[in-house]
């Protein structure tokens, strides 16, 4: 089946730090999320992505869908302590009703304060 | 507004005992709805998936089940519990064009 690799695994920065990610695949995808959890809750959806190219922002988030439709990254700008969690993305392919997504790995962010 | 609700929050099993889990969906009709079982290992494992009331598709062969009785009511089940059913389940809704929405999950710990 269709993996997403994601990268960093885990990152732990100073406070005010920006804060890089992404994902890259070998299959092409229709849709890019990125979600946000914390310990014990479900993960939160941050930034949807819809079309190759678009760059969407979030407050200090900001995403990108490549250009390729096989990778998307996502920055944090002058990270605080409660940016602290995992950070998955997911690809849709798309094509059907189901919607299902592909999740990357995660990546583990620990911000020090 | 849709929102997702999951139970129980937490639950302790022993090994070779039922269970169920329930989520439920508020705000919207004919949803699609997701299991996903995720290990302390942190990936995200999609277990079972809904596009209507019995309708349900199974991604991983295992000891679990999932049923859909009504439109916005998904259940998890399973006959006998395993060590390895351990895990956070999390179930998730679609909504807008095709955007996951999750609930805030189950802990379930099997002794």
């Amino acid at each position: 089946g269709q993996q997403l690799n994601q990268s960093p695994q885990s990152m732990f920065i100073q406070e005010g730090e920006d804060v890089s990610m992404n994902c890259t695949s070998s299959s092409i995808f229709n849709t890019w999320l990125w979600y946000k959890q914390e310990p014990g809750e479900g993960p939160v959806l941050l930034i949807a992505l819809y079309k190759a190219g678009e760059l969407t922002s979030n407050g200090r988030l900001t995403a990108q869908f490549g250009i390729t439709r096989k990778d998307s990254f996502l920055n944090i700008s002058a990270s605080i302590p409660s940016d602290v969690g995992i950070y998955f993305c997911a690809g849709e392919l798309s094509g059907g009703s189901n919607y299902k997504l592909t999740f990357g790995k995660g990546t583990l962010l620990t911000v020090n304060p | 507004s849709q929102t997702i609700h999951q139970w129980p929050a937490t639950l302790v099993q022993p090994v070779g005992s039922p269970l169920s889990l329930e989520c439920t969906v508020e705000g919207t009709s004919n949803p699609n709805l997701y299991w996903y079982r995720q290990a302390a290992g942190r990936g995200l494992q999609l277990l079972f998936y809904s596009v209507g009331i019995g309708q349900i598709s199974s991604e991983v062969p295992q000891n679990l089940s999932a049923s859909r009785p009504q439109d916005r009511q998904f259940i998890l089940s399973s006959k006998k519990l395993l060590l390895s059913d351990s895990g956070f389940y999390l179930c998730a809704y679609v909504a807008g064009y095709n955007e996951q929405f999750f609930g805030p999950g189950t802990r379930l710990t099997v002794l």
